[in-house]
């Protein structure tokens, strides 16, 4: 059974900042990972698709990074703003063709003016 | 938004009442999910259907039924309902064509209280 794991389960850093947030799991026969952001009280935004065959995958500020052998992703996120404080979720595609994900519980990120 | 709506958006009920959630998609997508979101537990597949009449259980069913009698709606049915029911169901379709292949998007939620 996928597990994935994402730690900290919370960060708080000052705005500018460059960071990263880390997301674990521990079948490294995924399909795909997605990383998501959901802001308080909202649905799931989603921020990047990495496919299995995908080292990376950039937009804007954001690089997520996928290690399947070490069963690792991270997310970059640089310059933070503060309009970047919300929850970020990783999960995890090991279900081939009916694309079900399995979820870390999120990592709540605050960044501080 | 990947054209995704949910209804009712907030619902309070009482236990032992019958509950129906809808999601809707305007898209055309095959594959549509149900989660339910909790403190501490993250988000948790319920239900998933992949195709029109075809459904089938994810990590926590129990208590839960699904329907899909046409490709745009997905219905989520509490029998009986219970306050460990109390959550927010949020609704999902997975692209299968064109820029987003594989992407997952989600509808806006919809926040149920069992009293």
């Amino acid at each position: 059974k996928q597990e994935v794991t994402q730690i900290p389960a919370a960060l708080s850093v000052p705005e500018g900042e460059n960071l990263v947030l880390n997301c674990s799991f521990t079948d490294s026969a995924i399909y795909n990972l997605q990383w998501f952001r959901q802001d308080p009280g909202k649905g799931l935004t989603s921020l990047l698709l990495i496919q299995s065959s995908q080292r990376e995958q950039t937009s804007g500020r954001l690089n997520a990074s996928l290690d399947k052998s070490s069963g690792r992703s991270t997310l970059y996120i640089a310059a933070s703003q503060p309009g970047d404080s919300a929850t970020y979720l990783c999960a995890a595609n090991s279900g081939g063709s009916n694309y079900k994900l399995t979820f870390g519980k999120g990592t709540l990120l605050t960044v501080n003016p | 938004d990947a054209g995704i709506t949910q209804s009712p958006r907030h619902k309070v009920t009482e236990t032992g009442t019958p509950v129906t959630l809808r999601c809707h998609q305007t898209e055309n997508h095959r594959y549509m999910y149900w989660y339910r979101q909790d403190p501490g537990h993250g988000l948790r597949l319920i239900h998933y259907s992949y195709g029109v009449k075809d459904t089938d259980k994810g990590e926590v069913s129990d208590g839960y039924s699904v329907s899909r009698s046409k490709t745009e709606d997905f219905l989520l049915t509490l029998e009986s309902a219970t306050s460990s029911q109390t959550s927010v169901y949020f609704c999902a379709i997975t692209a299968t064509s064109g820029a987003s292949y594989n992407e997952q998007f989600f509808g806006p939620g919809t926040r149920l209280t069992v009293l």
